[in-house]
């Protein structure tokens, strides 16, 4: 079956500094690949979606590329700010091409952004 | 905040109990999922529902049974309640088509405890 892991050490990064965040996959390669941001209590918020096909996403400070060959996406946040820290998920699926239709997630990473 | 809300906020229930957990999708979405949490973990795939129907379920027993209605709104059900069940439960809305993905709104969660 489909695992996703995350580091699960929390990343200590000094504000203003890029944070790096790593999704590893096994198994098939997703058609979608989905990063969230989880603060706690909270019920998760999307931050941004790639496909298979992209190479990488941008939008704003944020960053995501997607590597089928290594099973990989990276997830990048420039110029960190405190605000930035929560804990940050990343989601797979294949599309609605199955008929049994999942999305797997990651145990998520717990980011601290030090000011 | 997302459109999406869920009723109760937290639940406590006896084991062997069933309960009902319900949510209401943002406007304009036909697709409801379910999910899963344990602290400290990521959200586990329950199912999904496009249009009514049953789209896709994870790894999850029978007693854990769904519905979705011609408004969208949707109910989780859980039978015959186990210790093991305790966890948040996290419904997401999306706009979904068949073979695509779609970032999902989540609700702020339903806590449930069985003791």
């Amino acid at each position: 079956s489909q695992k996703i892991e995350q580091n699960s050490e929390a990343l200590n990064i000094q504000e203003g500094k890029t944070a790096t965040l790593t999704c590893n996959y096994t198994n098939y390669s997703p058609a979608y690949l989905q990063w969230y941001r989880q603060d706690p209590g909270r019920g998760p918020v999307f931050l941004l979606l790639i496909r298979e096909n992209e190479k990488e996403k941008r939008k704003e400070r944020l960053k995501v590329t997607f590597d089928t060959t290594l099973k990989q996406s990276l997830f990048h946040i420039t110029a960190s700010q405190p605000a930035d820290s929560a804990t940050y998920l990343c989601a797979l699926d294949r599309g609605h091409m199955d008929s049994n239709y999942q999305l797997i997630w990651g145990a998520g990473t717990k980011l601290i952004i030090k000011p | 905040e997302t459109g999406v809300t869920q009723s109760p906020t937290h639940l406590i229930k006896t084991r062997g109990q069933q309960v009902t957990l319900r949510c209401s999708s943002q406007s304009g979405h036909n697709t409801v999922s379910w999910y899963q949490q344990a602290l400290g973990q990521g959200p586990q795939f329950i199912f999904q529902y496009y249009r009514e129907e049953e789209n896709g379920r994870g790894n999850f027993p029978p007693r854990f049974s769904g519905l979705q209605f011609p408004n969208y709104s949707s109910e989780l059900n859980v039978n015959a309640l186990e210790l093991d069940d305790s966890a948040l439960y996290l419904c997401a809305s999306s706009l979904g088509t068949s073979g695509s993905s779609y970032e999902q709104y989540f609700g702020p969660g339903t806590r449930l405890t069985v003791t």
